[in-house]
């Protein structure tokens, strides 16, 4: 079955400090990948997506590439601020069904 | 627009008790989700309504776990005699289309359901 693993947090960063969260997965054919975001008190939202096999997603400055040959799809962004301090899920899908990773929460001080 | 919007956002009640969960989608979103969030299992997928019909039931946890959606649109997620290792938030998602990877869900703000 599908399944995605990504990096244990939390992890605390210093503003303009640099941000990779890891995310591999495990699936069969060739899944949609995904990064969600859950900023404090509020629900999940897409942040970025990626269907096929070298597409890089970005939003908000926050890129992740879908790379087939190593099964990863790595979130970053090159200089954080408080404001994205938040729990971010990894997550694909074949279909229309999503499996998550555990999340990582991210938390950025001024 | 408006988005997904659920209720209660939060309910407690006792085990052995029954709660209903409400979901509603945004307008037009023909498809619709119900997730878990739990501190034990993260996000797990419950159920996937396409219209009206449920052709995946297959993360219910139990037959205490029961779903329905009416007029395509308003859902309803119904757990009987409810456990307390039923407390967790229930996440409704709703998307234009469904049956494809790309589709992309919008998620309400979820119920805490917390059983004691």
């Amino acid at each position: 079955g599908n399944s995605v693993t990504q990096m244990e947090g939390p992890v605390t960063l210093s503003e303009e400090a640099f941000l990779t969260i890891n995310c591999t997965y495990t699936a069969t054919g060739y899944p949609s990948l995904f990064w969600y975001v859950q900023y404090p008190g509020e629900g999940l939202q897409l942040l970025l997506k990626a269907t096929k096999a070298d597409d890089k997603g970005s939003n908000k400055g926050f890129e992740a590439t879908y790379r087939k040959e190593t099964t990863s799809f790595h979130l970053e962004k090159g200089s954080v601020q408080v404001s994205d301090s938040a729990v971010y899920f990894c997550a694909l899908s074949n279909d229309y069904k999503l499996s998550f990773g555990a999340g990582t929460t991210v938390t950025v001080r001024a | 627009g408006a988005g997904v919007s659920q209720s209660p956002s939060n309910k407690v009640t006792e085990k052995g008790k029954d709660v209903e969960l409400r979901c509603d989608p945004i307008s037009g979103h023909t498809a619709l989700y119900w997730y878990r969030q739990s501190l034990g299992q993260g996000l797990e997928f419950l159920i996937y309504f396409q219209g009206n019909s449920a052709p995946d039931k297959s993360g219910l946890p139990s037959d205490r776990f029961s779903a329905e959606r009416t007029g395509g649109s308003v859902s309803t997620l119904t757990i009987q005699r409810t456990q307390q290792e039923d407390s967790a938030v229930y996440l409704c998602a709703s998307s234009l289309a469904g049956g494809f990877s790309y589709n992309e869900q919008f998620f309400g703000p979820g119920t805490r359901l917390t059983v004691l």
